[in-house]
């Protein structure tokens, strides 16, 4: 819900832009990582993922970079709709289907 | 359709009145977990199943009570509620071996 979105960084984009999204994540034997997008009012649902082994992943409009020395991971959105509008979060897998998630980043993309 | 069913979706009640959540799947997943999301705080876990009668607890538990007595339900217990379990609570599950979660629409829960 909207709530969420309280206290979380903001990246605001103009429609047709690139948008990137960071995070760091904290457990270096970490070996398999999320992307979620929660629209406002619905619960997260599956973008893409990245095992530990990879560098890149690309998916349909978006690219998830994987920088282990650093321990950051990115989502690229290519040509960002209004539709992409949410909260993202990066999760990490500490065990089976046991995930930490990020705080979240709220993207903003105005027409 | 596939999904992951929440019941009730809001819901307002008063401390120490015992309330369940339900959840629901229809996708035979193994893997059940409830979350709670709260501002600045992100998602965390309550509790996890990896399949039926078994169940484990994740960061946040105290407060909280589960069981899955079958494969489909996971219903989420506050025996005694209290203002600091007010949040917006989340379930999910996934298929043994997968790591992808599917997420209900969550359970705005208000106690006052």
């Amino acid at each position: 819900g909207e709530s969420v979105g309280l206290h979380l960084p903001t990246l605001s984009v103009q429609e047709g832009d690139n948008s990137i999204i960071n995070c760091a994540y904290s457990n270096s034997a970490s070996d398999y990582f999320i992307w979620y997008k929660q629209e406002s009012g619905k619960g997260p649902q599956f973008i893409i993922d990245i095992r530990s082994n990879m560098d890149k992943r690309q998916g349909q409009r978006v690219t998830v970079l994987l920088n282990k020395t650093v321990k950051h991971l990115s989502l690229q959105i290519a040509a960002t709709q209004p539709g992409d509008s949410a909260v993202y979060f990066c999760a990490e897998n500490r065990g089976y289907s046991t995930l930490t998630f990020g705080k979240g980043t709220m993207l903003l993309v105005s027409p | 359709e596939a999904q992951v069913t929440q019941n009730p979706r809001y819901l307002i009640t008063v401390t120490g009145k015992k309330l369940t959540v339900t959840c629901s799947q229809n996708m035979n997943h193994e893997y059940m977990s409830w979350y709670r999301q709260d501002p600045g705080l992100g998602l965390r876990q309550i509790y996890y199943s990896m399949n039926v009668e078994v169940t484990d607890k994740g960061d946040v538990p105290e407060g909280y009570k589960v069981s899955r007595k079958e494969k489909r339900n996971f219903p989420l217990i506050l025996e005694s509620p209290s203002p600091n379990q007010t949040s917006l609570y989340f379930c999910a599950s996934s298929l043994q071996g997968r790591r992808e979660l599917f997420f209900g629409e969550g359970s705005r829960l208000t106690v006052l």
